[in-house]
């Protein structure tokens, strides 16, 4: 079983809507996750931090679930901007992050 | 200029040969990581450093050798280059209590 684990998508949502992705994460001690976001294969950028039960920024919410071992990433009010592959993070120990392979989400007019 | 810096950008190299592909950073951000990223698998984990000298496997070490010499600095070797190590290598480093900040990455192909 891999570490981290994704939905690789695609999803393709309308301009407006509302889209959620999930990650599984196998390691229960991990304390701190992240959500990057990554265009066209160019580096990965931080979108979110998640240290507790949840994150808050904008249109976007990051919530963590740790019994069922999970964080989810809910973007409200879709831009076309937000086209792009989201990928989580957990660590497997301290400061040794696996990526999950990554989300795409393709935002339509 | 502050940041990670990878280089070079991009590299066409023969199986059998060695490369290095360079890392810098201008943080003193203890954690350095290398990371391949193929179409399917997201970022995988090659190595990492916890700081200077100290140096773990990550998920895909083999093939690969890493050093950390000085803490700005975190080369990654191919010893002998086969063709199922044509990638994208991201370099990434992070203090304590930051993110991890990703370098520009490096095209290598391998024919």
């Amino acid at each position: 079983r891999k570490e981290v684990e994704q939905d690789p998508g695609p999803f393709n949502v309308p301009e407006g809507a509302t889209v959620a992705f999930n990650c599984t994460y196998s390691n229960s001690a991990s304390q701190s996750f992240f959500w990057y976001r990554q265009d066209c294969r160019k580096e990965p950028k931080l979108l979110m931090s998640v240290y507790s039960s949840g994150n808050e920024d904008g249109r976007f919410t990051a919530q963590l679930n740790r019994a069922s071992q999970y964080i989810s990433l809910l973007i409200r009010d879709s831009k076309l901007s937000d086209s792009a592959t989201y990928l989580c993070a957990a660590p497997y120990n301290f400061n040794k992050f696996y990526f999950g392979s990554g989300t795409k989400l393709n935002v339509k007019p | 200029d502050a940041g990670i810096t990878q280089s070079p950008r991009y590299k066409i190299t023969e199986t059998g040969r060695q490369v290095t592909l360079m890392c810098h950073q201008t943080w003193s951000h203890s954690y350095m990581f290398w990371y391949r990223q193929d179409l399917g698998h997201g970022l995988r984990l090659i190595y990492y450093s916890a700081a200077a000298d100290i140096t773990d496997k990550g998920e895909v070490p083999d093939g690969y050798v890493v050093s950390r010499s000085k803490t700005e600095n975190f080369p990654l070797t191919l010893e002998s280059a086969t063709r199922s190590q044509t990638s994208v290598y991201f370099c990434a480093s992070q203090g304590i209590n930051t993110e991890a900040f990703f370098g520009q990455g490096t095209r290598l192909t391998v024919v």
